[in-house]
C-alpha cells in the first residue's frame, strides 16, 4: 500500500522557536494533504487542508500564521509550527489522498515538545 | 456542524466473544462514514468505509440512516483485534475532510 512518511517523529525545542514538520508521500502523488493534532486520549483535531500550488484552508479556530502550511509538490507538505509554546506540544499527523481513488494514508505522527 | 460520537473508551471482551464498537454521528446531508484502526506503535489505517460494504479482517459495519450510527461489529474477536479503533465521517464533497470520533481502545483478552 501506500506510504506517508513524517520527519521528524519527534522534536524537543525551546519556547520561542519555530519547528517544522515534513510529510511526505513516497510511492504516490498527493494533491491533497491534511494535518491534524492529537491531544492525550483525545480524537485527531483537523487543523488545516494543504493543497499542492495553494494556499491552505485552516478550520475554524487554528491560527494560520501560527501554523505555516506549505505544499510545494505533489510528494511534500510541510507544517511549521512558528514561535512555539508550551501549548504547542502535542501530537501532530498529516494524512495524504491519492489523486486516482481518493483513498487516505496517514504518516505515523510527529511528537512536538516544547519547553 | 458535523459530529461523531464513539460512547466507550474502553472496550475489554475475552477471545471468541462477540464485539461491537459504536458509533453514532450528526450530519444534515449525505456522510461517508469510516472505521480507521490503529495498532499498538503504528500509525493510522483504514479498517472499512460504508460505501464498500465488505468485511476486513471479520470486521463489518452498517450504516443506519435512521438512527444515525455505524457501529463496528465482529462475531469473534481475536486477540490481535486489540487496537485502538476510529468512527470518522466525511461529508462526501470528494475532499475527503474527516471528523473522527475520540476513538474506542478494544482489548481482547484471553
Amino acid at each position: 500500500g501506500a506510504v506517508v512518511s513524517q520527519h521528524p517523529s519527534r522534536v524537543i525545542c525551546k519556547s520561542g522557536t519555530s519547528v517544522k514538520i515534513e510529510c511526505r508521500s513516497l510511492d504516490f502523488q498527493a494533491t491533497t494533504m491534511f494535518w491534524y493534532r492529537q491531544f492525550p486520549k483525545k480524537s485527531l483535531m483537523l487543523m488545516a487542508t494543504s493543497n499542492e500550488g495553494s494556499k491552505a484552508t485552516y478550520e475554524q479556530g487554528v491560527e494560520k500564521d501560527k501554523f505555516l502550511i506549505n505544499h510545494a509538490s505533489l510528494t511534500l507538505s510541510t507544517l511549521t509550527v512558528t514561535s512555539a509554546h508550551p501549548e504547542d506540544s502535542s501530537f501532530y499527523i498529516c494524512s495524504a489522498m491519492t489523486t486516482n481513488t481518493g483513498e487516505l494514508f496517514f504518516g505515523e505522527g510527529s511528537r512536538l515538545t516544547v519547553l | 456542524a458535523q459530529r461523531v460520537t464513539q460512547p466507550e473508551k474502553l472496550l475489554s471482551v475475552f477471545k471468541g466473544a462477540p464485539v461491537e464498537l459504536k458509533c453514532n454521528y450528526s450530519y444534515s446531508g449525505s456522510p461517508e462514514l469510516f472505521w480507521y484502526v490503529q495498532y499498538s506503535r503504528q500509525r493510522l489505517q483504514l479498517l472499512l468505509r460504508h460505501i464498500s460494504r465488505e468485511s476486513i479482517k471479520g470486521f463489518t459495519a452498517d450504516l443506519n440512516k435512521g438512527e444515525t450510527s455505524f457501529h463496528l461489529k465482529k462475531p469473534f474477536a481475536q486477540e490481535e483485534d486489540s487496537a485502538m479503533y476510529y468512527c470518522a465521517l466525511s461529508d462526501g464533497g470528494g475532499g475527503n475532510k474527516l471528523t473522527f470520533g475520540t476513538g474506542t481502545q478494544l482489548k481482547v483478552e484471553l
